[in-house]
């Protein structure tokens, strides 16, 4: 079985550039999340989908930043304009239906923000 | 909203010796508390997990013990190994719909030394 997916691995971009990061969750998994760690510091969360709908999105930290799921499957955060506190891990993760499932992570998408 | 501390932020080790790394939680509604290990370039994942209507909970080398009055839990590795090295991070969440939305603490980098 695939687990999650990320690309790309790694982004380097122009302060006020765009970029599009894409999550592939574990097939049937309708539970999937958008994950950052800045710097070293603990992981922060970003946003949480139950299947295409958003079910929290209380940690994105600003209007820069969007969230798509259509469909219910692959996921995308954009991130327009970049800014050079953007840079960072981003990490996916995706879990079943039931509550007490697993979480299980993508490997990260790496964005740096020159 | 949730806070974790989690200390020390590194730890090394001779290879057999036991190494321990601490969380405190701020919400007393946290009932689920995972660990996941991250090593060098990889993703996240989930080595041992802890609810709150269990005090210690081990699995070969590795315990987690929680204490709900204090608000704190902690990750035991005995024996350790050099491939152990890693990032280790502790969370916390409620069940339910919040369930997936983990709140980590800062991680922990352990080495340990042949």
């Amino acid at each position: 079985e695939a687990g999650v997916t990320q690309f790309p691995s790694h982004s380097v971009i122009e302060k006020g550039q765009t970029v599009t990061l894409r999550c592939d969750p574990i097939s049937g998994h309708d539970n999937l999340y958008w994950y950052r760690r800045v710097m070293g510091k603990e992981i922060k969360f970003l946003l949480h989908f139950v299947k295409e709908s958003k079910q929290d999105e209380s940690g994105m930290p600003n209007n820069r930043f969007l969230a798509e799921r259509t469909g219910g499957t692959y996921s995308t955060l954009k991130v327009q304009p970049a800014e050079l506190e953007d840079s960072g891990v981003y990490f996916c993760a995706s879990r079943g239906e039931f509550n007490t499932g697993e979480l299980f992570f993508g490997e990260g998408s790496r964005l740096t923000v020159l | 909203g949730e806070n974790v501390e989690q200390h020390p932020s590194t730890l090394s080790v001779q290879e057999g010796d036991s190494a321990v790394i601490k969380c405190t939680y701020s919400d007393s509604a946290s009932n689920y508390f995972p660990w996941y290990k991250q090593e060098l370039g990889k993703r996240p994942q989930l080595i041992i997990d802890i609810r709150s209507n269990v005090g210690e909970k081990k699995d070969q080398r590795i315990a987690v013990t929680l204490n709900k009055t204090a608000k704190h839990f902690s990750l035991h590795i005995t024996e350790t190994q050099p491939e152990d090295s890693a990032v280790y991070f502790c969370a916390a969440t409620g069940i339910g719909t919040s369930y997936g939305k983990l709140t980590f603490g800062q991680g922990t980098i352990l080495t340990v030394h042949p």
